[in-house]
């Protein structure tokens, strides 16, 4: 099992364009999750999905869309990057309890 | 509004002697709390988890005590070893949804 996978593992931006992070688990998990973490700070939730079409806000979801067409992919987009964007995003996925998280993605905008 | 609080941003112990991270909350309605470890350039991975029917949980060198009056629990790790320094998260589970603290970095002495 590779477990959760994600890519880019960095990426620069200009202000004003668009990305999509990718984000892919193995596992079969019906939940998924993408956090954001700012230096010195926790995660923050962006959005999560609770299985295949169905997603919802979390704390942070200005500035993002998700979508969730299968079990396995969980993709993030950002549409007009802005500088308060420049972060470190996580995925996540879990059957019950404990989520399981992907290496990260550390995103700086300019 | 911080629902999960780590009020210390780093601990510094010696090796071979314990090491004692505390988390405070706020919503009675967490059910489930989570130790996640972080090292950097790296994803949080589960470390331990307890139940709010439980006080304690053990795996090996590590220990979890809840305290649900108080609103508080505390990670311990003994003996502490070289391999424990890490940023280590506090969080707590609602409704499949996580609640992060801040983290504390933990940096184990020689």
């Amino acid at each position: 099992n590779a477990g959760v996978t994600q890519t880019p593992k960095f990426r620069i931006l200009k202000i004003g364009q668009s990305m999509t992070l990718q984000c892919t688990q193995d596992m079969n998990h019906n939940y998924m999750y993408w956090y954001r973490q700012d230096p010195g700070m926790g995660l923050k939730l962006i959005y999560y999905s609770v299985g295949a079409g169905i997603t919802d806000k979390g704390e942070v979801p200005n500035g993002y869309n998700v979508s969730r067409s299968t079990t396995e992919d969980f993709p993030l987009r950002l549409e007009l990057a802005a500088p308060s964007q420049t972060s470190v995003y996580f995925c996540a996925s879990s059957y019950v309890g404990e989520q399981y998280f992907g290496p990260g993605t550390r995103l700086t905008v300019t | 509004d911080q629902q999960v609080k780590q009020n210390s941003p780093s601990l510094s112990v010696q090796e071979g002697r314990i090491s004692i991270l505390n988390c405070d909350y706020t919503n009675s309605m967490f059910d489930y709390f989570l130790w996640y470890k972080k090292y950097p350039a790296e994803g949080p991975t589960f470390l331990i988890s307890i139940s709010s029917i439980k006080d304690k949980n053990e795996d090996g060198r590590f220990t979890v005590f809840l305290n649900k009056s108080a609103k508080h629990l505390s990670l311990h790790i003994v003996p502490s070893q070289p391999g424990d320094s890490a940023v280590y998260f506090c969080a707590a589970l609602a409704a499949q949804k996580l609640v992060f603290g801040q983290g504390t970095r933990l940096t184990i002495n020689p």
